[in-house]
């Protein structure tokens, strides 16, 4: 069955490191969003991408960076983490071509930066 | 700016009551809206409407879209605990594949 993954799934990490999340999908899907979830805020979009090698910035992107090299994966990396940058982080695609365009979402990473 | 507001923030039921969820948009050029039910995990595709006045239905859920109110409701009857869950909606725009969501509407049902 085709499906969305992410890795790792929890990650403790310091002030100041590069972390860099995993987003897998085998939907073969061409639109890849990150968000992140935090409480009273809803899902907020990060980035974004519509296809191999592009790449858009979200509402919340500062500090984060993305880079597609091929349909499947859309890694999220955080150029020097912050504590703001303690959340859950999800990982969704969508299809377009079928003009239906709901998104499907990973499981999640939830990231804690001490 | 194009928001997504949802309403109300949270509600507690008892198990075999009717809850209707609301979610309002002001979003340029709307295309669809989503709503998804979130659990202790990611949240789970449940409806997409785009025509306005036509409703979706699965099972006790059923959603509809007013285009000329820009709302949607959700509704869910009979609820069960295992109703329990966020429920959030959201918007996408002509143009891009990008969704808006609101901060979601916190259901628990009592047994």
């Amino acid at each position: 069955d085709a499906e969305i993954t992410q890795s790792p799934r929890h990650k403790i990490t310091e002030t100041g490191r590069q972390v860099t999340l995993a987003c897998h999908q085998t939907w073969n899907h061409n639109n890849m969003f990150w968000y992140r979830q935090d409480l009273g805020h809803g899902l907020r979009l990060i980035h974004y991408s519509y296809g191999v090698q592009d790449t858009n910035k979200g509402e919340v992107s500062d500090g984060y960076s993305v880079s597609r090299s091929n349909t499947e994966d859309l890694p999220l990396t955080l150029e020097s983490a912050a504590s703001s940058q303690t959340s859950v982080y999800f990982c969704a695609s969508s299809e377009s071509r079928t003009g239906t365009y709901e998104q499907y979402f990973g499981p999640g990473t939830r990231l804690t930066v001490t | 700016e194009d928001k997504v507001v949802q309403s109300p923030l949270s509600l507690v039921v008892h198990e075999g009551d009717t809850v209707t969820l609301n979610c309002s948009y002001e979003v340029t050029n709307f295309r669809s809206l989503l709503w998804y039910k979130q659990e202790k995990k990611a949240p789970t595709f449940l409806f997409m409407l785009t025509s306005s006045g036509i409703e979706k239905k699965s099972g006790r859920l059923s959603s509809i879209l007013d285009k000329k109110e820009l709302f949607s409701i959700l509704n869910i009857t009979a609820t069960q605990t295992g109703d329990s869950a966020v429920y959030l909606c959201a918007s996408s725009f002509s143009g891009t594949y990008k969704y808006i969501f609101g901060t979601g509407t916190r259901l628990k049902v009592l047994a």
